[in-house]
């Protein structure tokens, strides 16, 4: 399958930036999707992109996508506590087709 | 979100016991999926549905079966447990429209002792 590599985890601090990322091999993804995972609970779509996009912001979020290195990023401005969660990209041609996911990380915030 | 529903939410059994998760969803959506969350791989696909009576393998499909014998409801059948399986599942479900996506229901934790 498809390979989606993200780093497994990351710590801020409340109030700062975090940047999440993920770089992926199949160049015919037509849509990026990131997920969040908190404890116990399942996956809740946060935002997707379009591959023919280079970045999407969506109040606190920002994606970013570089079709070139095949690099998707994530950076939620003024990180909060309820933000800590497991994040996962993933990629795929349509929202209905299979979906390859990364290993997902796990962002902790220090208050 | 999606209505989307699983049962049992946890499950313990023993090697060699089948064992069947259930997926329900009230969006009326035509496609349905399983996947298993394990540490360090992230989710995998098992098997998926397009529709009533139509499903295709995943990723990683070996041990399991499924059947979708009605629109809302997406079963995974575990013939013969094996401890290989203890994970967490999760189901999902997506509309037909091209910007649909997938939504997922809350997951059942597994235990194969």
């Amino acid at each position: 399958g498809e390979d989606v590599e993200q780093s497994l985890f990351l710590s801020v601090r409340e109030g700062d930036s975090s940047v999440i990322n993920c770089t992926y091999t199949d160049s015919s993804s037509t849509y990026l999707y990131w997920y969040k995972q908190e404890p116990g609970a399942g996956l809740q779509l946060l935002t997707y992109i379009f591959s023919n996009m280079d970045m999407k912001q969506d109040q606190r979020l920002t994606v970013l996508l570089n079709k070139k290195d095949k690099h998707l990023s994530l950076r939620i401005a003024d990180t909060q506590t309820g933000d800590s969660a497991i994040y996962f990209c993933a990629e795929g041609e349509t929202g209905a087709n299979n979906l390859f996911f990364g290993t997902g990380t796990r962002l902790t915030v220090i208050p | 979100d999606a209505g989307i529903t699983q049962s049992p939410r946890h499950k313990v059994t023993e090697t060699g016991t089948p064992v069947t998760l259930r997926c329900h969803q009230t969006e009326n959506h035509r496609y349905m999926y399983w996947y298993r969350q394990d540490p360090g791989h992230g989710l995998r696909l098992i098997h998926y549905s397009y529709g009533v009576k139509d499903t295709d393998k995943g990723e990683v499909s070996d041990g399991y079966s499924v059947s979708r014998s009605k629109t809302e409801d997406f079963l995974l059948t575990l013939e013969s447990a094996t401890s290989s399986q203890t994970s967490v599942y999760f189901c999902a479900s997506c509309g037909v429209g091209s910007t649909d996506t997938q939504y997922f229901g809350p997951g059942t934790r597994l235990t194969v002792l």
